[in-house]
């Protein structure tokens, strides 16, 4: 089954304790990204990768790391998070840039920071 | 800059009544794509439809159905014969078309809540 598995769904954490969400999807896509969806604001794209290697910021990268070694997975790293980083995060996988299909999502990570 | 505006927030109907969710994009874009997206309480966020701005036909499936306008920047979603299972935040979405390889990130909305009463 094509799929964008993130884990885990639901982490609280304290202020300041690194933390990672990871994502990988088995669709052999070269698009990912990870967006926050925030109450009024919908969702803001963080990061995006168009390939292996190639990462670049979104609209609001601060606070967040991101890697991708390998195609399949995209994790998100917070370094040291703040209460402000409480948030519902997806990430999303798509074909290629050069023939954008939709966008498939992960189930989301529901993060709460305190 | 792309924007998607969903200028409604909130709309409460009762089953089995139509309704239609509006919404309004900018772009500089001349290729460019729409897309709608429904989240339902659990959370997830589920792929309803994708139009290229070069197809204006409107596009029905089962009680869902699409309205896309250019000379309005308008991408209406209607549902008609409204369903309890339908309660949900919609959002509409916005991407370039773009062979550079520049970001091909999705623009949203900031989503209409809707919930149908029995």
């Amino acid at each position: 089954e094509a799929q964008v598995t993130q884990n885990p769904r639901y982490l609280i954490t304290v202020t300041g304790k690194k933390l990672t969400v990871t994502c990988s999807q088995n669709m052999n896509h070269e698009y990912m990204s990870w967006y926050r969806q925030d109450p009024g604001l919908g969702l803001r794209q963080i990061y995006y990768s168009m390939n292996v290697e190639v990462t670049d910021k979104g609209d609001v990268p601060e606070g967040y790391k991101v890697s991708r070694k390998e195609k399949r997975n995209f994790p998100l790293i917070l370094e040291s998070p703040s209460p402000n980083q409480t948030s519902l995060y997806f990430c999303a996988s798509s074909l290629g840039v050069s023939s954008f299909t939709e966008a498939f999502f992960g189930q989301g990570t529901r993060l709460t920071v305190v | 800059a792309q924007k998607v505006t969903q200028a409604q927030t909130e709309i409460s109907v009762v089953e089995k009544e139509d309704v239609t969710l509006d919404c309004v994009y900018e772009t500089r874009d001349t290729t460019y794509y729409l897309f709608w997206y429904k989240q339902p309480p659990s959370g997830e966020l589920v792929f309803l439809i994708r139009r290229n701005s070069f197809d204006e036909q409107n596009e029905i499936s089962g009680r869902y159905s699409w309205n896309f306008q250019k000379s309005t920047s308008s991408f209406n979603f209607t549902i008609t014969a409204s369903q309890v299972v339908d309660s949900a935040v919609y959002f509409c979405a916005l991407s370039k078309r773009d062979y550079t390889g520049a970001n091909s990130k999705l623009t949203f909305g900031k989503g209409i809540t809707l919930s149908v009463r029995p």
